[in-house]
């Protein structure tokens, strides 16, 4: 059974740089399947940020593409999320999630439990 | 980006109802539209992938279709535990786009 793990500080100052990590046990990070992260606020809702396959291919939301870097560690089997220049509208719920694909259709079956990040100083 | 609109935006129901929720795409998906359920404090949970494809462990109450810019849940009785949020995502392109969320409340 997959299960992903999020951690990072969950605190985070204006201007600063927002640091995640995302653990995958219970099987490999270099499978076909793509690794997201997702966000959740109370006003603005379920935000996906971007994806990365092993291969380092990424996929970003072009809302926040010019501030965001996900990378990927296939020794240490994990993924990992960058995003900078934040301020207190990057305060959510972060989650990391795995795409499975078939057949052109993709969806997240495994997820993290999540991790609050607050901005504030 | 392709907007995701669901409706109604909260419900209320009684055990043994019969629900249907419904998600509207700003352009033809397909069928590349997936259901979650989430519980307070917890991650979202899939229900529903590909528009009418139930997850492996999940209840066969829950059901989806449509196709192209109409979709719908339904949960064909109500229990206790289905009381929760449920949010449609949309994977026909990048960005991908989740509707603003149904909750689902106790009447």
């Amino acid at each position: 059974q997959v299960q992903l793990q999020e951690s990072g500080p969950g605190l985070v100052k204006p201007s600063g740089t927002l640091s995640l990590t995302c653990v995958v046990s219970g099987g490999s990070i270099s499978t076909t399947n793509w690794w997201n992260w997702v966000r959740q606020t109370p006003g603005k809702g379920l935000e996906w940020i971007g994806e990365i396959y092993h291969s380092g291919t990424t996929n970003y939301n072009p809302s926040l593409k010019s501030r965001v870097t996900i990378s990927v560690d296939k020794s240490k089997n994990q993924f990992s999320l960058k995003l900078s220049s934040v301020t207190a509208a990057d305060t959510a719920v972060y989650y990391c999630a795995r795409d499975s694909c078939s057949g052109g259709s993709c969806y997240s079956a495994y997820w993290g439990q999540g991790t609050l990040v607050t901005v504030s100083s | 980006d392709i907007q995701m609109t669901q409706s109604p935006s909260s419900l209320s129901a009684s055990v043994g109802d019969r629900v249907t929720i419904t998600c509207r795409a700003s352009q033809n998906i397909i069928s590349y539209l997936n259901w979650y359920q989430q519980k307070p404090g917890k991650a979202p949970n899939l229900l529903i992938y590909a528009s009418a494809n139930l997850q492996s462990g999940v209840p066969s109450r829950f059901s989806g279709s449509g196709s192209e810019t109409d979709f719908t849940l339904t949960i064909s009785s109500l229990q206790p535990e289905d009381f929760a949020t449920y949010f449609c995502q949309q994977t026909y392109s990048t960005p991908y786009t989740f509707g603003q969320g149904t909750k689902l409340e106790i009447k």
